[in-house]
């Protein structure tokens, strides 16, 4: 079956502009997360999705970031006024959520955002 | 507090030998998972193998083999006759949750 995308692979900015990523996860998965990566780094937790609400966004590093998933599929992650500091690769991943054991996370290519 | 340390930055092997990537973390949590991600140069994270905390049964699926010890809180993995493809980062993650907390990886480069 499908895996998670990411849409778009690339985005280049201007410092100041709004961005926004979009996340299609696994068809069913009712689980969703947003990592950054940034060079030389592993992912590091931005927020997670069960369902519709955000369930931890302890991650987001400041107001500037926010994320929806309205419909309780696809997720689309926000920045205002984007920063330098902000380039990196931004991944999604999905699980199948509900169950009490840690799930596994299946990741999606990433969108890498440049942010000049 | 929970972490991930893989003290290898890069390893470069040729072809065909054994390498083992090392993983050792730290958590208070007695209920906790571990896992291994493979990020070939394409990006994408590729799941290779999940372990909760209480199966230290070591695993092995074709050349891939985990070593799982709990006593030196290590979750070591090793390629057994290396190949080109198996060249890309490899990261280690723990969680005792949802949130996953990865390791700065280790870059594999397997020479023809």
């Amino acid at each position: 079956g499908a895996g998670v995308s990411q849409t778009p692979s690339n985005k280049v900015t201007e410092k100041g502009k709004y961005v926004e990523l979009r996340c299609d996860p696994i068809s069913g998965h009712t689980a969703l997360y947003w990592y950054r990566q940034s060079l030389g780094q592993g992912p590091e937790f931005l927020i997670y999705f069960q369902g519709t609400g955000a369930a931890d966004d302890s991650g987001l590093p400041n107001d500037r970031f926010f994320a929806v998933r309205p419909e309780g599929s696809v997720s689309t992650l926000k920045i205002q006024r984007t920063e330098r500091g902000d380039s990196a690769v931004y991944l999604c991943a999905s699980s199948e959520g509900g169950g009490v054991d840690t799930d596994t996370q299946y990741f999606g290519p990433g969108t890498r955002l440049t942010v000049l | 507090a929970q972490k991930v340390t893989q003290a290898q930055t890069e390893i470069s092997v040729v072809e065909k030998e054994d390498v083992t990537l090392d993983c050792v973390y730290e958590t208070r949590d007695t209920t906790y998972y571990l896992f291994w991600y493979k990020q070939p140069p394409s990006g994408e994270l590729v799941f290779l193998i999940r372990r909760n905390s209480f199966d230290e049964q070591n695993e092995i699926s074709g050349r891939y083999s985990w070593n799982f010890q709990k006593s030196t809180s290590s979750f070591n993995f090793t390629i057994t006759a290396s190949q080109v493809v198996d060249s890309a980062v490899y990261f280690c993650a723990l969680s005792g949750t949802y949130k996953y907390i990865f390791g700065t990886g280790t870059r594999l480069k397997v020479l023809a």
